[in-house]
């Protein structure tokens, strides 16, 4: 059984940097045939997805348009987690933060394992 | 980026109702669908992938189908759990993205 175990802050001040923390058991970070992502959900935005990380051969990195100036999502192979990083960030940034497993098949991709989420608030 | 569109945003019905939603894409996205149920406080459940499978430990009054770039999620006789919202995601590619959601509600 997977499991996704997130960490970090519920108060960034504006300007600063978001940091959250995706602790993984039951599965491993640099696994084959997995993605680790980063999506977000707020009234005006709705589920919206920020990124992801993958490992295949080499590590992988993934960002949305809308963020991807301001992004970073890295793996920590030593501790089986993966990491958020969201710099500058505006109350326009305050959400709830999920970090998800998605698995590829013959068929596609799911999203089947996520973290209990993150309520973060942008405010001085 | 891929539009993802639902309808209705939300529905009001009767337990024992059969139920039905739709999500159109923007473009094909062949049968790179997945459908999700959301209740207040806690994270989206995959109930559906690939446009009409069902995952596994869900429900069989649940079903996917689709039509072109239509995709319909059914249940058949609404159930007291199954008040919810529902959102429909396409992973035919990156951006990953979602429908704006379909809050089912008790009449």
């Amino acid at each position: 059984q997977v499991q996704l175990q997130q960490s970090g802050p519920g108060l960034v001040t504006p300007s600063q940097t978001l940091s959250l923390t995706c602790a993984i058991s039951g599965d491993t970070v640099s696994g084959n045939s997995v993605a680790w992502n980063w999506i977000r959900q707020s009234p005006s935005r709705g589920l919206e997805w920020l990124g992801r990380t993958y490992y295949r051969s080499k590590w992988y990195n993934d960002y949305a348009v809308s963020v991807k100036s301001r992004i970073m999502i890295n793996p920590d192979t030593s501790k089986n987690q993966f990491s958020l990083q969201l710099n500058s960030v505006t109350p326009e940034d305050t959400a709830v933060y999920y970090c998800v497993r998605e698995v590829g098949y013959s068929r596609g991709w799911v999203f089947d394992y996520w973290g209990q989420g993150t309520l973060v608030s942008v405010s001085s | 980026d891929i539009q993802m569109t639902q309808s209705p945003s939300s529905l009001s019905a009767s337990v024992g109702d059969r139920v039905s939603i739709t999500c159109r894409a923007s473009q094909s996205i062949n049968s790179y669908l997945n459908w999700f149920q959301q209740k207040p406080g806690k994270a989206p459940k995959l109930l559906i992938y690939a446009a009409s499978s069902l995952q596994s430990g869900v429900p069989s009054r649940f079903s996917g189908s689709e039509s072109g770039t239509d995709f319909t999620l059914t249940i058949s006789s609404l159930q007291p759990e199954d008040f919810a919202t529902y959102y429909c995601q396409q992973n035919y590619n990156t951006p990953r993205t979602f429908g704006q959601g379909t809050k089912v509600e008790i009449k």
